[in-house]
Formats: C-alpha cells, structure tokens, sequence
C-alpha cells in the first residue's frame, strides 16, 4: 500500500490561500490520491482527488507533481469554517478499494 | 451530492446491551460499504468492509462475533456492536462508494458511542 506523508499542524490567515503537501513518493501507476477533511465530531467529507493531472473543484484545487511523488491541496481563500484536520489518501485499488486514513495535517485557520 | 446517512448520532447505553448502528446510502446504491472506528485525538481506523448480499470482510485484530454486519440492500448496512463493554465505547463511521472505479467514498456523520 502506497503511505503518505504530511506536516502534523499548520496555520493559515483567513482569507490566505492555503497549501496542505503531501508526500506518496511510493504511489504506483493506477493509485488516485484523495484529499478529505474532517471537521471536529463529524464525519469525513470528501474534498477531491485526482491521477495525474490537477484538479480543481468548488472547494479546492489539487496539484499533483509530474512524478506523482507529491501533490498539494490548495484552498484559495481559507475561511474559519476550514479548520479540520486534512487527510490525503491513496487509494488501495482492488477488489475492496478501501482507504486507509495516516494521521493527516491539523489545519487551524486564524482571523 | 451523494448522501450517507447515519443513525443514531449519539448512543448510551449500559454494559452487556447489543447496539445496532445503521448506515444508508441515501441518492444512489452502494454493493459496498466501509465501517471506521475513532478513537479520541485519532484517526480513522478501518474496521470492515461490507459487501451486499455476501459476509463482510474483517480487517486484522477486528472481531467478527463482536462487530456484526449485515448488508442486507443496495442501500444499507448495519453495524451491531454485541455485548458491548465501556472499551467499545468510540466513535463509529461508515461510508458508501458511488459506482465507478474512481468515484470517492461519502460518510456519514458518525455515531458515538457510550458505554457504561
């Protein structure tokens, strides 16, 4: 299974971009990477994910590097309501395609 | 968006009951749905994967007689924690993938969990 790597806790000024990175330097060919967040007592919600190119949706954009080594969450103008803790994920392709969740980035948005 | 839907949110109960904790996929079918535990200033950890119409599949350490799933539609499963004791108390999530080799998984809110 491909592991990911991120920064324990960072901060951000709200109304700042923020960049959440990520390292999956052992990612394989045909492994997507998604991005959730989890807000205090809540379940996981689902951000946006990606293969080779970069993405964007209405919350996010993900940048993923040429050699797929590391990819970086981008909320472009961060509010009080992003802070949560941020999980970047590969997902373990196969017959159960489960997601299994590291410890993630603690990302406190400040006023 | 696609909807999981998770009940109860919040459960007490004294030591020795059974609890049954459903998850329903709510605006699309789901053959497979996933059942996380979390424990307080931790992350998620997988607990089973529940398949329609077939038993589930037990991650490492998990114990099948003690976490019963049933996955008896397209658009729920249950997860029933038998003869629970005050160290099954946590906070318990699951999730549904939409069809489609890439599609993300949605979950729910989560139940906790409280044993006495």
């Amino acid at each position: 299974d491909a592991k990911t790597t991120q920064p324990p806790s960072m901060d951000c000024a709200e109304g700042r971009a923020a960049n959440l990175p990520c390292n999956h330097s052992t990612i394989s060919g045909n492994e997507y990477v998604y991005w959730y967040r989890q807000i205090h007592s809540q379940g996981p919600q689902y951000i946006i994910h990606g293969l080779k190119n970069n993405e964007t949706n209405e919350m996010a954009s993900l940048i993923i590097t040429e050699d797929r080594k590391s990819s970086t969450l981008i909320l472009p103008h961060a509010t009080l309501r992003d802070t949560a803790v941020y999980y970047c994920i590969v997902r373990v392709l196969g017959n159960t395609d489960k997601l299994i969740f590291g410890t993630g980035t603690r990302l406190q948005v400040f006023p | 968006g696609a909807v999981v839907s998770q009940h109860p949110s919040w459960v007490i109960c004294k030591s020795g009951t059974s609890v049954k904790i459903e998850c329903r996929s709510l605006d699309f079918q789901a053959t497979t749905m996933f059942w996380y535990r979390q424990f307080p200033k931790q992350s998620l950890m997988l607990m089973a994967t529940s398949n329609e119409g077939s038993k589930a599949t037990y991650e490492q350490g998990v114990e099948k007689d003690k976490f019963l799933i049933n996955h008896a539609s397209l658009t729920l499963s249950t997860l029933t924690v038998t003869s629970a004791h005050p160290e099954d108390s946590s906070f318990y999530i699951c999730s549904a993938r939409e069809h489609g080799p890439s599609q993300p998984q949605h979950f729910g809110d989560g139940t906790r969990l409280s044993i006495l």
